[in-house]
């Protein structure tokens, strides 16, 4: 099956820092999407992609899908406290959507 | 709006038992799905549903029944639960190819 990876696992960083994650996939997907999860919560959509090259913005949050169709960042700009979580990102095609394992980020005040 | 709802929130089984995942959508959206989450394996998908009546499998299928007799219901079942069947389940519907979760419910199976 599709499988996605997603990096980095953990990032512990600095308020005001920009934060980086990527997920690369050995198939290519018609979707990507990027959740963000809080403890004891289901994931909520962040940022959508339908497009090989689109870009797009949400606040201090950009993410990308890839010209291959095959990888999706995503970036955070001036991080604050309330970035805090774990942040996956997820591929969509013919029904079926798979999961990165996670990046849990870490923000310190 | 209550958007998705799961019930129950936690839930402790003894190996063998059998029970429902509750799950429930006000948002008319024709595609639902289950979700399992296990810690440093992000989501997978259980089984999905893209209409009344119709029901498919996913990733991870096996131990698990579903049914879809109403657009607004998507119950899971375990027939016959195990220790590997302790996780976190969500539900989840979609408009397009935008997911809406649920808030989770945390099965542990002794």
């Amino acid at each position: 099956g599709q499988q996605l990876n997603q990096s980095p696992q953990s990032m512990f960083i600095q308020e005001g820092e920009d934060v980086s994650m990527n997920c690369t996939s050995s198939s290519i997907f018609n979707t990507w999407l990027w959740y963000k999860q809080d403890p004891g919560e289901g994931p909520v959509l962040l940022i959508a992609l339908y497009k090989a090259g689109e870009l797009t913005s949400n606040g201090r949050l950009t993410a990308q899908f890839g010209i291959t169709r095959k990888d999706s960042f995503l970036n955070i700009s001036a991080s604050i406290p309330s970035d805090v979580g774990i942040y996956f990102c997820a591929g969509y095609f013919n029904n079926d959507m798979r999961f990165g394992a996670g990046t849990r980020l870490t923000v310190k005040p | 709006n209550a958007g998705v709802t799961q019930t129950p929130k936690f839930q402790v089984l003894k190996t063998g038992q059998s029970m429902t995942l509750q799950c429930a959508q006000d948002m008319n959206h024709e595609y639902m799905s289950w979700y399992r989450q296990d810690p440093g394996m992000g989501l997978r998908l259980i089984h999905y549903s893209v209409g009344a009546g119709i029901t498919d499998q996913g990733e991870v299928p096996n131990g698990y029944n579903v049914s879809r007799s109403t657009t607004e219901d998507f119950p899971l079942r375990l027939l016959s639960a195990a220790p590997s069947q302790t996780s976190v389940y969500f539900c989840a519907s979609s408009w397009g190819n935008e997911q809406f979760f649920g808030p989770g419910t945390r099965l542990t199976v002794l």
